[in-house]
């Protein structure tokens, strides 16, 4: 197991429309966690799992925004009626239990909404 | 969780030393200092952390003042592709871990 893998790097999809992203932690690591990131700015935290318990979700995360870590392995998140203003880069992150651990990143999903 | 105030940009030559600064006079003696950085269209990447003592790595080192209000990243070497946005963020240790980032010091490494 390399790193957190992402799926897919880019989604380009209608207003409206409703888009998926998966990721998938690394393996040991229980914590699990979603940012999101426009241009220019750092990002943003959006939601945290503790294994397949979602234990924390941030005011950005609108109704529309649902996430998932069924069994507690890999974890989705869903944009229901997609805006213009969700346009940005989705980033998954992992770390374990461990103390202060570092938190690994994947490499994002680039969604842009037309 | 502590704010954290880092300058915008900064630049320095290739194969110098590239000393990052942070501000952070709110941390309390429970939270750590961490460093990310993110190069262009990558997910940031964790560079070092610390609590009160200064800390080495293979990357970098990391240097807090005794009062913990302000730390310094020391790249001791640095390359071009060191050229990204470092991120200092102060953590509390029994909190969720998650990470606030700010705008962060984009760093560019001058050939």
């Amino acid at each position: 197991d390399t790193g957190v893998s992402q799926n897919p790097r880019h989604k380009i999809t209608k207003r409206g429309q409703n888009v998926t992203f998966r990721c998938d932690p690394i393996s040991e690591h229980n914590r699990l966690y979603w940012y999101r990131q426009t241009l220019g700015q750092g990002p943003e935290f959006l939601t945290y799992f503790q294994n397949e318990a979602q234990l924390e979700k941030s005011r950005l995360l609108s109704d529309r925004f649902s996430a998932e870590r069924p069994k507690g392995s890999f974890s989705t998140l869903e944009i229901q009626r997609t805006e213009q203003g969700d346009s940005a880069m989705y980033l998954c992150a992992s770390s374990s239990q461990q103390g202060a651990a570092e938190a690994f990143f994947g490499q994002g999903t680039r969604l842009t909404v037309v | 969780d502590a704010k954290t105030t880092q300058p915008p940009s900064m630049d320095c030559a290739e194969g110098r030393a590239a000393n990052l600064p942070c501000n952070h006079s709110t941390i309390s003696g429970n939270e750590y200092v961490y460093w990310y950085r993110q190069i262009h269209s990558q997910g940031p990447q964790y560079i070092i952390h610390g609590l009160k003592n200064n800390e080495t790595n293979e990357m970098a080192s990391l240097i807090i003042t005794e009062d913990k209000k302000s730390s310094t990243l020391i790249l001791p070497h640095a390359t071009l592709r060191d050229t990204a946005v470092y991120y200092c963020i102060v953590l509390r240790m029994d909190s969720s871990y998650k990470l606030i980032f700010g705008s962060g010091t984009r760093l560019l490494v001058r050939p």
